[in-house]
């Protein structure tokens, strides 16, 4: 079975220190990762995924499969990343489910 | 390029009835998945529909069924509902069923449905 961890349910950290949110996740094949972001009174939204290996609004994350851990990172907090975010796994080619875990909520203190 | 839209946005049920919501997937998606999200938690995954067939399910009992029609528009049907299905659902389309395109899903806004 498929299982992803999110161990802080909510992160607090000042505008301009960084930024990690923890993952690890629990799979034994070559899983795909990842991380979706609710806003306040948004939608839940892709923030990025590990296959695309790319950066977007200064957050980065990368799959350590010796840790199976997909931690999301940015090194310096801005108000606005204040939301819920959700690490998620996609077990691959031939599946159709996504196990998210049960979010961490950053906030950004000014 | 029109967005996963649900219906309703809000509803209240009594323990034992029976509920329907329901999803407009993304235009362009073929694919539809549901989830429910309880308080504090993340979504589970309740099932996904791909071209009007059930392509797979969570572990969630038969009174959870769905429907997708031509269009991939999509329905979650609850029978005999029980207080702890009290909950956000959410829909998400995809462009594919499976692979990297099932992972990339784009939600809706949520139905919270309360069964008292």
């Amino acid at each position: 079975a498929q299982r992803v961890t999110q161990p802080e349910k909510l992160l607090s950290v000042f505008k301009g220190a960084p930024v990690e949110l923890k993952c690890n996740y629990s799979y034994s094949g070559s899983p795909e990762l990842f991380w979706y972001v609710q806003y306040s009174r948004q939608r839940l939204q892709l923030l990025l995924r590990h296959i695309s290996r790319e950066s977007i609004k200064g957050f980065t994350a990368d799959l350590n499969k010796g840790e199976t851990s997909f931690h999301l990172k940015k090194p310096f907090a801005q108000e606005e990343d204040s939301a819920m975010y959700y690490c998620a796994l996609h077990s691959g080619a031939g599946s159709y489910q996504l196990t998210f875990g049960k979010g961490t909520k950053l906030s950004v203190i000014p | 390029e029109t967005g996963v839209t649900q219906s309703p946005t809000h509803l209240i049920k009594t323990r034992g009835q029976q509920v329907t919501l329901r999803c407009s997937s993304q235009s362009g998606h073929n694919t539809v998945s549901w989830y429910q999200q309880a308080l504090g938690q993340g979504p589970q995954f309740i099932f996904q529909y791909y071209r009007e067939e059930e392509n797979g399910r969570g572990n969630f009992p038969p009174r959870f069924s769905g429907l997708q029609f031509p269009n991939y528009s999509s329905e979650l049907n609850v029978n005999a509902l029980e207080l702890d299905d009290s909950a956000l659902y959410l829909c998400a389309s995809s462009l594919g069923a499976s692979g990297l395109y099932s992972g990339t899903q784009y939600f809706g806004p949520g139905t919270r449905l309360l069964v008292l």
